[in-house]
């Protein structure tokens, strides 16, 4: 089983620069999320969908933005990258909020 | 706003010995509570998830509590091995609606062989 998948799993960015973070799953789940984690600091969610086409802002949402067109995929797009979003981002599903998530493995993203 | 905290944020121990992680949260009216493990450079997985009407789960060496009115967790490691070294995070549900889970810091553990 695949699970979760992200691409690519690490990138450096120039400011001012965009791209997306892939993120795709093979297990049917509605929900799918995007987490950050910053060194010694826990999750922050980023954006959340609990089905294709159904998209709700996280806790830092500013300076991103996803789609949902397909309950397989979940992309995260940053459209300028700052050095303040250098991190660690995470993508994850689960079948029904809040039990049985499965993360994907992150990308270590750097922006200088 | 619900807040996740987990004390110590580091933790370095002998192995064999019996530890245990604290997890506290600021609104008590949670659904879940879950524990997770991360090992470096790799994604989150899913070790325990206690319901809010529950008071503890155990999985093998793990047993995870749940004190809901004080807002309290603990993830209690029995006879520790250099494999549990990993940073365990614990994460709470507020309602059985969307919301997505809040989650600790995290404590990083070291089983030192």
């Amino acid at each position: 089983n695949a699970g979760v998948t992200q691409t690519p799993k690490f990138r450096i960015l120039k400011i001012g620069q965009s791209m997306t973070l892939q993120c795709t799953q093979d297990m049917n789940h509605n929900y799918m999320y995007w987490y950050r984690q910053d060194p010694g600091m826990g999750l922050k969610l980023i954006y959340y969908s609990v089905g294709a086409g159904i998209t709700d802002k996280g806790e830092v949402p500013n300076g991103y933005n996803v789609s949902r067109s397909t309950t397989e995929d979940f992309p995260l797009r940053l459209e300028l990258a700052a050095p303040s979003q250098t991190s660690v981002y995470f993508c994850a599903s689960s079948y029904v909020g809040g039990y049985g998530y499965t993360f994907g493995s992150g990308t270590r993203l750097t922006v200088v | 706003k619900q807040e996740v905290t987990q004390i110590p944020a580091a933790l370095s121990v002998p192995e064999g010995e019996n530890l245990v992680l604290n997890c506290s949260f600021t609104d008590s009216a949670i659904y879940n509570l879950q524990w997770f493990r991360q090992d470096p450079g790799k994604g989150l997985t899913s070790l325990l998830l206690i319901q809010s009407s529950q008071r503890e789960q155990t999985s093998g060496r793990l047993n995870a509590s749940l004190d809901k009115s004080s807002g309290r967790s603990t993830l209690y490691i029995a006879a520790s091995q250099p494999g549990d070294s990993a940073t365990y995070l614990c994460a709470v549900k507020q309602n059985s609606g969307n919301t997505p889970l809040v989650f600790g810091k995290g404590t990083r553990l070291s089983v030192i062989a």
